[in-house]
């Protein structure tokens, strides 16, 4: 089945205590996406990736990380997590640059910190 | 600049009602696609539709229509005989270059027996 996969779904944590949030998809799509959703916001993306190696910030970029070192996988890096960063998060990827094709999503991370 | 604007934050109907959902694009580009997402209660993000730029005709799928007019720059959504599994939160989104989606702060409709 051609899916979006992330992990954990939940997570409570503390803050300053690292995180890493997976995002995996099986369909070889070139370009992955991050967002987080917060109420009377939208989805606000954080980070882009066009293709391995190749990353770039969204708009709200401050305090995390990505990399993107095989296609499949573009996981979420937060360094030192704060309370501002308690959201739900949602990777999505696309099959290629062009933008026309819809972006699938992930089923959402949803993250507090503490 | 791109930007989304879903002017209604929540709408309450009864069963059966129909309901428009509104959404207000802005852009300079001239190649530009609009999409909408439904998120249930669950919490997942489903596709519902992509209309480009160029294609202006009206879409019907089911109970489902969608309304774009590139002269008021909307991309409006409209429910037919409303059900209550219909109840969701409703993002309406805009894509120009480099894949980034544009989101809307969303309209939650609430469909009551």
């Amino acid at each position: 089945e051609a899916q979006v996969t992330q992990n954990p779904r939940y997570l409570i944590t503390v803050t300053g205590k690292k995180l890493t949030v997976t995002c995996s998809q099986n369909m070889n799509h070139e370009y992955m996406s991050w967002y987080r959703q917060d109420p009377g916001l939208g989805l606000r993306q954080i980070y882009y990736s066009m293709n391995v190696e190749v990353t770039d910030k969204g708009d709200v970029p401050e305090g995390y990380k990505v990399s993107r070192k095989e296609k499949r996988n573009f996981p979420l890096i937060l360094e030192s997590p704060s309370p501002n960063q308690t959201s739900l998060y949602f990777c999505a990827s696309s099959p290629r640059g062009g933008n026309s094709y819809e972006q699938y999503f992930g089923p959402g991370t949803r993250l507090t910190v503490t | 600049a791109q930007k989304v604007t879903q002017a209604q934050t929540e709408i309450s109907v009864v069963e059966k009602e129909d309901v428009t959902l509104d959404c207000v694009y802005e852009t300079r580009d001239t190649t530009y696609y609009l999409f909408w997402y439904k998120q249930p209660p669950s919490g997942e993000l489903v596709f519902l539709i992509r209309r480009n730029s160029f294609d202006e005709q009206n879409e019907i799928s089911g109970r489902y229509s969608w309304n774009f007019q590139k002269s008021t720059s909307s991309f409006n959504f409209t429910i037919t005989a409303s059900q209550v599994v219909d109840s969701a939160v409703y993002f309406c989104a805009l894509r120009t270059g480099f894949q980034k989606l544009v989101f809307g702060t969303g309209t939650r409709l609430l469909v009551s027996p």
